[in-house]
């Protein structure tokens, strides 16, 4: 069974400082998306990623992903309040067309 | 622009009343997915479809059903509900394989149960 774990769960950060969200996941995929949501929104594609070595980058986020450590990372440079939203995770099941989630990182980013 | 769109921002219903969550997706994505969030539980996959007239269920079933009987709609029913099932509905759909650009979100519809 394919499970998904982000960390930290809870951020709170300075402006104008760097930090990193971590995704793990359990079994073999190569298909790793990034999702922000809004309060009171729903979730909006960040970063899609399909290979491993894949890095994007959008403005002040990057996210990158590692298959053979299971592991995807978003990372954040100089946070700006704007950035202020929960961020989650997914990844594709090897076999069929779902999506499974993480539980999703609260980012609050402090002027 | 592609579009998922759900039918209602905010539903407020009776306990014991059947409810009707529409979702119409104009990208002709063969699947299509119904998750509710709750703070601290994100996001729990109630029912899916790949294809017309097929669903399987997801992690929740429970209280619920899903109707698709045209490719671009897909219905949730609260056959009777409930107060727990007070919560946010996200309806969500995607290409074959999900690739190369995973789910498509509509904007959600926000259901209390009084």
């Amino acid at each position: 069974e394919l499970k998904v774990e982000q960390n930290p769960l809870f951020l709170s950060m300075q402006e104008g400082k760097n930090y990193t969200i971590y995704c793990n996941y359990s079994t073999t995929s190569d298909r790793l998306y990034w999702y922000r949501q809004d309060p009171g929104k729903s979730l909006e594609s960040l970063f899609v990623l399909l290979s491993n070595g894949a890095v994007k980058q959008e403005g002040r986020l990057m996210a990158s992903l590692d298959t053979k450590a299971r592991l995807s990372t978003l990372h954040i440079t100089a946070a700006v309040h704007d950035l202020s939203a929960t961020y989650f995770c997914a990844v594709g099941m090897e076999y069929g067309n779902k999506l499974v989630f993480g539980a999703g990182t609260i980012l609050r980013v402090k002027s | 622009d592609v579009k998922v769109t759900q039918s209602s921002r905010y539903l407020v219903k009776r306990t014991g009343e059947k409810v009707f969550l529409e979702c119409v997706q104009d990208m002709d994505h063969e699947n299509m997915f119904w998750y509710r969030q709750d703070p601290g539980l994100g996001l729990r996959l109630i029912y899916f479809s790949y294809d017309v007239k097929m669903k399987e269920k997801g992690d929740i079933p429970e209280g619920y059903s899903v109707s698709r009987e045209k490719k671009e709609r897909f219905s949730l029913i609260l056959e009777s509900a409930s107060t727990n099932q007070t919560s946010m509905y996200l309806c969500a759909s995607s290409s074959l394989g999900g690739v190369p650009y995973g789910y498509t979100f509509g904007s959600g519809t926000r259901l209390t149960v009084v």
